[in-house]
């Protein structure tokens, strides 16, 4: 069964510093990944997915297949970046069936 | 705020009655989705439609059904079979017939039974 394990569930680092959000997955195949956020009083919305390789607001998140993982990092943490980060796997059969994480909180201190 | 909908924001039930959720989509979307959260456990996938008609389970559909009899529609009924409904209740919508289209979330409906 497709499993997500986000390991921290609160994280607190202060601005300016480095930042990573851990995420591991367990499936045999080749899954879709993305990262959802979770602003204050705002909806869950998508942060950013692996298949674009993309950076947004400064993030990005390296799927490595090998040690079975896609953290999120961003170089310097900036207090706007408080929230709820959920990291979600796709199986990819052709239908959206996420799976996602527990959630980590990232609290940014000034 | 449009896109999707859901209503009411806060719900309470007594136990052994039914309950239907709304939610609704502006966003001409095929694919729909609903998702339960609760502390700690991140979302779990209830039920997803991805054509008017049809729709399958996910991983906890036991005490839920749902129908899509319109594309913008999905509306969620929980059942007094589920044994555990206080929860927070999210719908999402997305394209479909891709595994990477992103998924658009409505704020959540937050039902408590007693």
């Amino acid at each position: 069964a497709q499993r997500v394990t986000q390991p921290e569930k609160l994280l607190s680092v202060f601005k300016g510093a480095p930042v990573e959000l851990k995420c591991n997955y367990s499936y045999s195949g080749s899954p879709e990944l993305f990262w959802y956020v979770q602003y204050s009083r705002q909806r869950l919305q998508l942060l950013l997915r692996h298949i674009s390789r993309e950076s947004i607001k400064g993030f990005t998140a390296d799927l490595n297949k090998g040690e079975t993982s896609f953290h999120l990092k961003k170089p310097f943490a900036q207090e706007e970046d408080s929230a709820m980060y959920y990291c979600a796997l796709n199986p990819g059969t052709g239908a959206q069936k996420l799976v996602f994480g527990q959630g980590t909180r990232l609290t940014i201190n000034p | 705020d449009g896109g999707i909908t859901q209503s009411p924001k806060y719900l309470f039930r007594k136990e052994g009655q039914n309950v239907t959720l709304s939610c609704e989509q502006n966003l001409n979307h095929d694919a729909m989705y609903w998702y339960r959260q609760d502390p700690g456990q991140g979302l779990r996938l209830i039920y997803y439609s991805q054509i008017v008609n049809d729709f399958q389970k996910g991983d906890i559909a036991e005490g839920y059904s749902v129908s899509r009899e319109k594309k913008e529609s999905f509306p969620l009924t929980v059942t007094s079979a589920q044994k555990n409904p206080t929860a927070f209740y999210l719908c999402a919508s997305s394209l479909a017939g891709g595994s990477s289209y992103e998924q658009y979330f409505g704020p959540g409906t937050r039902l408590t039974v007693t």
